[in-house]
Formats: C-alpha cells, sequence, structure tokens
C-alpha cells in the first residue's frame, strides 16, 4: 500500500469554525489531490498540488484553501465549515502524469452541525 | 468539460456469475484515459484497471476486462466469476492525457454479490 495518511480520520465541528485536514505521504511524490465524496456524486475534486507551493483550483474550490509547504504534506482548510461541507474527504497522491494511478488515502470523514 | 455517466445506481451478481457495469463519457479529446476504481465498506479506494485510450487493445486483470468502444465513448466492466469480496462500490474515472490532472468519476454502481 502507498503510503498515505490523513488525520483526522473522523471530526465533527460546528457551522462557522476553521477546520484543517492534514494528507501525509511518505512515497515522495510530486502530484496530490483533494476530493470530497458525496452520495450521488462520486468523487470531486477540490483542489490539487502538482509541487512545493504549487497548487490550482478543481471543480468544487469554493470555500476551501490548500497548502503545501513540504513534499509530503497538503492541507486543505475550511476557513469557516458549512454543513454543505459534510463530507467524505479523501487524499490522493500520483508520481508522473499519464496512466499511473492515484494512490487513495483512507478518508475523513467530516461532520459541520 | 468531460463527463462521466454510469447508469446503474446498483447492481446484483450470483457468486460465481459474470457482471458488466455500465460507463459513459463525453468528451472531445482524443487521447486520455479510463479507469475503474473500487471502493469496498472500508472506504479505501482500489485501482481496478486502466486503459488507455491510443490502445485499441482491451485491458484485463486476472477476473476483471473491459469493453472499450472508444467511438460509442463507452467503457464498460466485466468482472468474471464473481466473489463475494467483489461487493462494492464501483467508480469509472476519466482522465486527461496532458494538462489538468484530475480524476472526473462517474457516480458509481453498487455492487452485490450474492452467495
Amino acid at each position: 500500500d502507498a503510503g498515505i495518511t490523513q488525520s483526522p480520520r473522523h471530526k465533527v465541528t460546528e457551522t462557522g469554525t476553521p477546520v484543517t485536514l492534514r494528507c501525509h505521504q511518505t512515497e515522495n511524490h510530486r502530484y496530490m489531490y483533494w476530493y470530497r465524496q458525496d452520495p450521488g456524486h462520486g468523487l470531486r475534486l477540490i483542489h490539487y498540488s502538482y509541487g512545493v507551493k504549487d497548487t490550482d483550483k478543481g471543480e468544487v474550490s469554493d470555500g476551501y484553501s490548500v497548502s503545501r509547504s513540504k513534499t509530503e504534506d497538503f492541507l486543505l482548510t475550511l476557513e469557516s465549515a458549512t454543513s454543505s461541507q459534510t463530507s467524505v474527504y479523501f487524499c490522493a497522491i500520483s508520481e508522473v502524469r499519464g496512466a499511473d494511478e492515484q494512490f487513495f488515502g483512507p478518508g475523513t470523514r467530516l461532520t459541520v452541525l | 468539460a468531460q463527463t462521466v455517466t454510469q447508469s446503474q445506481p446498483e447492481m446484483s451478481v450470483q457468486e460465481a456469475e459474470t457482471v458488466t457495469l455500465s460507463c459513459t463519457y463525453d468528451t472531445s479529446e482524443s487521447d486520455y484515459y479510463l479507469f475503474w476504481y473500487k471502493q469496498p465498506p472500508s472506504r479505501q479506494m482500489i485501482l481496478v484497471i486502466r486503459q488507455e485510450a491510443y490502445k485499441q487493445q482491451n485491458a484485463t486483470e486476472n477476473r476483471f476486462s473491459v469493453n472499450f468502444q472508444k467511438a460509442a465513448k463507452s467503457f464498460s466492466l466485466k468482472i468474471s466469476d464473481s466473489q463475494l469480496g467483489d461487493a462494492a462500490m464501483y467508480f469509472c474515472a476519466y482522465r486527461s492525457r496532458g494538462g489538468s490532472e484530475k480524476l472526473v468519476f462517474g457516480k458509481g454502481t453498487k455492487l452485490t454479490v450474492n452467495p
């Protein structure tokens, strides 16, 4: 298994509070991604990174920010959590472009009350 | 923008039988990649099989094979000799060659395997 961990694995928070999710990899892969999974929607890309301090938006980036100060860590921040951000969040990594697969972390279940 | 459609929200199959999961996609690109991912109840996303659009030969991985019809923009997954451990959500995904690295996922098909 690819070395990807996510923390926390579960979190319950209240509307309006800031939340940061962490993705940590030990594979030294260049690309890192944040997806959210919601029933009836599959997985949708929030943000991704193609190198340290290099990030770009995905299709559902509103309300989220990311940072990558080290190759191994990719942080996802909800500045002011809303109930619509209740979801399961997955981090993924990949080394090169093309048909190489993305390896996924175990997911974080976030509930915003 | 590319879209991926899985028209079967749920499917069931008897153990040892064969089942086919459907996936269609919409794109104006000629070169791309297609994937099937499996998500068991543990939530871990696991790559099942991949296909490069420029390859005419259908990909196979043990009991898993695809029927890739490029002109029809269809990418179905066939699972032969179904096993109880195959029960999971299956997601079809599209990825452009070059440019954005994002995977575009379908909404998934829940596969139940009956003993």
